[in-house]
């Protein structure tokens, strides 16, 4: 079975400093990677994915995620963070079963 | 244009209520999927799609029905709603012919039983 914990529920960050927010993953085979955001009272968006190739992907908004397979991981970063990045964010995983599984998410609350 | 719309936005009913909302989609579409989302546990699956025949229950299908009425629409009904359905509900569609399981949001409906 497939699963995704984001080990952290809140992060707190000053606009302009960087951010990472943790994503960890179970999966048999190669899995299919997405990081979503959902901004206040509105639905989820998709930042980026990663199915295969480069395990470095870029996404909108500024934001990338790397693929680690040794760690089982697969962290989105952003190099200076905006008042506007406050969201929650959705790390899901993908696999045979067409349906991913989405994590508990991570509320992103930034300092001007 | 919004490519997934749900209806209504908000809802607020009483206990033994039958309620129906409502997703409709112009991308496409083959795939559609029914969430909940409640705080601190994330996004849950009810029900999923994967065509007009096509029906399965998700994780948390109990108290819950669907219908497809067409490619496009797919209801998610509470045929008797209680309070702990009080939640936000997202519809959800993807294109299985691409295989990348790539999902498009709808803007949620939130619902409240008292």
């Amino acid at each position: 079975a497939q699963s995704v914990t984001q080990p952290d529920i809140h992060i707190t960050v000053s606009e302009g400093a960087s951010l990472e927010l943790r994503c960890n993953y179970s999966y048999g085979a190669t899995p299919y990677l997405f990081w979503y955001v959902q901004s206040p009272g509105q639905g989820l968006q998709l930042l980026l994915k990663y199915f295969s190739g480069d395990t470095l992907v870029q996404g909108i908004k500024g934001f990338e995620a790397e693929f680690k397979r040794s760690q089982s991981s697969f962290n989105l970063r952003k190099p200076s963070v905006h008042w506007s990045d406050a969201a929650e964010y959705f790390c899901a995983v993908g696999g045979g079963s067409y349906i991913p599984t989405f994590g508990r998410g991570t509320s992103l609350i930034v300092h001007p | 244009d919004a490519d997934v719309t749900q209806t209504p936005r908000n809802r607020i009913t009483k206990t033994g209520k039958r309620i129906m909302l409502e997703c409709s989609q112009t991308k496409g579409h083959d795939r559609m999927y029914w969430y909940r989302q409640d705080p601190g546990l994330g996004l849950r699956l009810i029900y999923y799609s994967f065509d007009v025949k096509d029906i399965n229950k998700g994780e948390i299908s109990d108290g819950y029905s669907v219908s497809r009425q067409a490619q496009a629409k797919f209801s998610l009904s509470l045929e008797s709603a209680i309070p702990n359905q009080t939640a936000l509900y997202f519809c959800a569609t993807s294109d299985g012919g691409k295989k990348s399981y790539e999902q498009y949001f709808g803007p949620g409906t939130r619902l409240t039983v008292t």
